[in-house]
């Protein structure tokens, strides 16, 4: 079984610059969700991708979009890089988006990309 | 949004001590999950427990979702526990399976 992983590793990017980020879900799973965590926080729920369209966002402006493919990996692109979009950038699969009434699925996450604007 | 509050912030420990955090939470959840942070960022799964008791070697969790809370326990603590651990949940109210995370709790096992 693959577990989620997340490219790339650590990027530095300037003030103004746009960035693309990539997730592929663990095996089996069809749902991407996408968190962002600033030094000595925790993460914050950025969006969620369930079926190739957005199931839910949270406090981000429209800067920060994504997009599910067939094969449900996902990427989040974010415009207009600001400084305080410096932070480890966390995806996480699960094998449903599990809302409503149901219980939620457990989400498993990736190691993260690091991101540093300058 | 649901608020999520674990203490204590921070925590030193021998190696061999035992342990208890805890995770209060302010609205009826779905899921909760324990996830430890590791020195590279990677969060690992503890345990998915929106209710009741699990355990899974030294660690042991507990879901009192009628009082709003979850203990994680653990005993015979050693080096390689060290990192911040997480209580993230969700709620029946929210439209996407998101979680809501606390601002953890830092643990340092000294040997």
């Amino acid at each position: 079984e693959t577990g989620v992983t997340q490219s790339p590793t650590h990027l530095i990017k300037t003030r103004g610059q746009q960035v693309t980020l990539r997730c592929s879900s663990q095996s089996g799973h069809n749902t991407v969700s996408w968190y962002q965590q600033a030094l000595g926080q925790g993460p914050q729920f950025i969006f969620q991708y369930y079926r190739e369209e957005e199931n839910g966002r949270g406090n981000f402006p429209p800067r920060f979009s994504g997009l599910q493919f067939p094969n449900y990996s996902s990427e989040l692109n974010v415009n207009a890089l600001e400084l305080d979009d410096s932070a480890l950038y966390l995806c996480a699969s699960s094998a449903e988006p599990g809302q409503g009434g149901h219980y939620g699925y457990e989400q498993y996450f990736g190691p993260g990309t690091r991101l540093t604007v300058t | 949004g649901i608020q999520v509050e674990q203490s204590p912030p921070d925590l030193i420990l021998q190696e061999g001590a035992n342990s208890t955090l805890r995770c209060n939470f302010s609205d009826s959840v779905n899921n909760l999950q324990w996830f430890h942070q590791n020195p590279w960022g990677q969060l690992i799964n503890l345990f998915y427990i929106p209710s009741g008791t699990k355990q899974n070697g030294r660690l042991s969790a507990t879901t009192v979702a009628t009082e709003r809370y979850s203990l994680l326990y653990i005993s015979s603590s050693q080096t390689t526990d060290s990192g911040v651990y997480f209580c993230a949940v969700d709620t029946f109210q929210t439209g996407a399976n998101n979680l809501f995370f606390g601002t953890g709790t830092r643990l340092t096992v000294i040997p």
